[in-house]
């Protein structure tokens, strides 16, 4: 079985841009994770997507949002970069994350570069 | 609100030396505990998982965890290094959120590096 899929894997873009990330979910994974990882901060969690609607949300600004297609796959966005959105931005799914027990699986990241 | 400390930032182990990474853990209620690793420029690989039952869990690659409830502890463990395990380990603890859902808390990771 494929695991999580994100493309691109590599971006590069200028402060004020707005950039698109794209994450497919393993097969008969319903939830989508998003996660920014960055030296200074860590891992921090963005937000969640279940059956289309977004079920929770990480504290970051409205800059970043995200949405999920009906096969489940995702897309996180970022409007008016900044200099601090630099990161490696991971997507994870699991398959309903009803449970606190879902596991959830990890594609190879964004890195995203912003000058 | 949860919370996971990996006091370790950086080890330095020996090729075929015991391996042990610390990780503690603060959530009010049972703690659903993992370990990633991430290789360099990759994104993260479970390794194992604790939900209930035997509180010494094994995972991939030869690694095992136990989770002890009165230390507030989930520490990794390997009998023998290998040069292939140099990587970033983190600790995470998954919460069940309030619309459904859970989403994972994690500590800042241990860098491991292995001499050879």
């Amino acid at each position: 079985k494929a695991g999580v899929t994100q493309t691109p894997r590599y971006l590069i873009k200028t402060r004020g841009q707005q950039v698109t990330l794209s994450c497919s979910p393993i097969s008969g994974h319903r939830s989508v994770s998003w996660y920014q990882q960055t030296p200074g901060q860590g891992l921090q969690f963005l937000f969640e997507y279940f059956s289309e609607t977004q079920r929770n949300k990480g504290n970051f600004p409205g800059r970043f949002s995200g949405r999920q297609f009906s096969n489940s796959r995702s897309e996180m966005n970022v409007s008016t970069l900044e200099l601090g959105d630099s990161a490696l931005y991971l997507c994870a799914s699991s398959l309903s994350a009803v449970s606190s027990t879902d596991t959830q699986y990890f594609g190879p990241g964004t890195r995203l570069t912003v000058l | 609100a949860q919370s996971v400390t990996q006091p370790d930032i950086h080890i330095t182990v020996s090729e075929g030396a015991s391996l042990e990474l610390r990780c503690n853990y603060s959530y009010g209620a049972t703690p659903y505990l993992f370990w990633y690793v991430q290789s360099p420029g990759q994104g993260l690989q479970l390794l194992l998982k604790y939900f209930s039952g035997d509180t010494l869990v094994q995972g991939i690659k030869g690694f095992e965890a136990e989770f002890k409830r009165s230390q507030s502890s989930f520490n990794l463990r390997k009998p023998s290094v290998h040069w292939s395990d140099a990587a970033e380990y983190f600790c995470a603890v998954g919460a069940a959120l309030t619309g459904g859902g859970n989403k994972l808390t994690f500590g800042t990771g241990t860098q491991l590096k292995v001499e050879l």
